[in-house]
This record gives structure tokens, C-alpha cells and sequence, in this order.
């Protein structure tokens, strides 16, 4: 069955220090997106990736990496992890215009 | 660029009774049109797509949903609510010249038994 699955699924880092949010898909599709959702904020755009080697900044890049090695894998890193990067984080995959296939999310905490 | 509007950031209904959930968009072209549900702690699921054809479209679970041009609209319906409906239900846009889709704020849909 095609899926969405991010690792961890929860994750405790200390300020300043770095983290690397996974996603695989096996949906085939081109497109992989990152999100974070917080509170009255709804869903954010982070960073998107047309396919292997390409990433986009979205609508909130600044202070996350983003890395598309393959067409199944898609990473969020956060060099130097701020308090205020305490969110849930959530991956998609997609094909041109059409629906995107979330995953299950990343409770990540900043302390 | 495109946007979505959901007025209503939390609505609450009783058990068995019908249900519209609000969502007006901004887009001068064509619009591709979802819905989306959330359960708790839980990623977002595709309830239903609108990309042409019958402006009413079926969903899973009971839902449909209206295109309607001449208001920008697309609101969510359903006859018969039940408990287990409760989640937050995001409408979102996307336009067939980009790759992405952009989301409302969401509204969390409260079943009373």
C-alpha cells in the first residue's frame, strides 16, 4: 500500500543543537512537501522538492535545511534547533497539481 | 496566488444533525479543490476532490461538497452526523499551473452525543 512515513515520530532536542527530520514515500509521486502546524496557524509550508537533487523554499524556510537524495526520500534539518521550531511536522508527497498523501507527523520539542 | 478562507474556526452540532462547513477561495483561474480531515494526532486524509465535471462531489463517510464558481465556494456537507465525525476538517486550492496546495486554518468539527 502506497504510504507517507516520517521518523521519529517524536523527538525531545536541546537548544542549539541540530535535527534531522525523516520522510519516505512510496507513493512514486514527484513532488514531497514539509509542513509544520501549530496552533491558530493552521498548515505552513517549509520547504518542497519537485524531485531527487531539487528543493524550494516554501513560505517559512528560514532556520530549516531541507535535502531530496532519492524520489522516496525527503529531510527537514534544523542546524541550530530554536524553542520556537517546537511544532508538529508533517510530510506529503504529491504529483503536479493534484492531492498530497500526509504522513503521520513529528512531535518535535525544544527545550 | 491562490488562498482559503474557513470563517468558522470551530463548529458544534448535535448527533444526527446535518452539517456545512464553510470555505470560500481565491483564485482568478480554474481551481483544483480538496478537503481534508484530521483525526487527533493523526496526519491529514483526503475526504474529497473537485477538478471539473459535477460541481457536487462525493466524498467517503457520507460527505459531498459544492462547487460553486459565481461564489468562490466550496463548502462541505453532510446529512447525518455521527460522534465520531469530531476531527478538524481543512479546505484547501490548488491551481493547475503550480505544484502546490494551500491550505485554510481549519475548522474542528465538535459532535455532541
Amino acid at each position: 500500500e502506497a504510504a507517507v512515513t516520517q521518523s521519529p515520530r517524536n523527538k525531545v532536542a536541546v537548544t542549539g543543537g541540530k535535527v534531522t527530520l525523516s520522510c519516505n514515500q512510496t507513493n512514486n509521486h514527484n513532488n514531497m512537501y514539509w509542513y509544520r502546524q501549530d496552533t491558530g496557524h493552521g498548515l505552513r509550508l517549509i520547504h518542497y522538492s519537485y524531485g531527487a537533487g531539487s528543493t524550494e523554499k516554501g513560505d517559512i524556510p528560514d532556520g530549516y535545511k531541507a535535502s531530496r537524495p532519492s524520489q522516496e526520500n525527503f529531510s527537514l534539518i534544523l542546524e541550530l534547533a530554536t524553542p520556537s521550531q517546537t511544532s508538529v511536522y508533517f510530510c506529503a508527497s504529491g504529483r503536479d497539481s493534484h492531492e498530497q498523501y500526509f504522513g503521520p507527523g513529528t512531535r518535535l520539542t525544544v527545550l | 496566488a491562490q488562498s482559503v478562507t474557513q470563517p468558522d474556526a470551530r463548529v458544534t452540532v448535535s448527533e444526527g444533525a446535518s452539517l456545512q462547513l464553510r470555505c470560500k477561495y481565491s483564485y482568478s483561474g480554474t481551481p483544483y479543490l480538496f478537503w481534508y480531515v484530521q483525526y487527533p494526532r493523526q496526519g491529514l486524509q483526503l475526504l474529497l476532490k473537485y477538478y471539473s465535471g459535477d460541481p457536487v462531489v462525493q466524498g467517503v463517510n457520507g460527505f459531498e461538497a459544492e462547487f460553486i464558481k459565481s461564489n468562490s465556494s466550496f463548502h462541505l456537507r453532510k446529512a447525518s452526523v455521527h460522534w465520531s465525525d469530531s476531527a478538524v476538517y481543512f479546505c484547501a486550492v490548488s491551481a493547475n499551473s503550480n505544484n502546490r496546495i494551500f491550505f485554510g486554518d481549519g475548522t474542528q468539527l465538535v459532535v455532541k452525543p
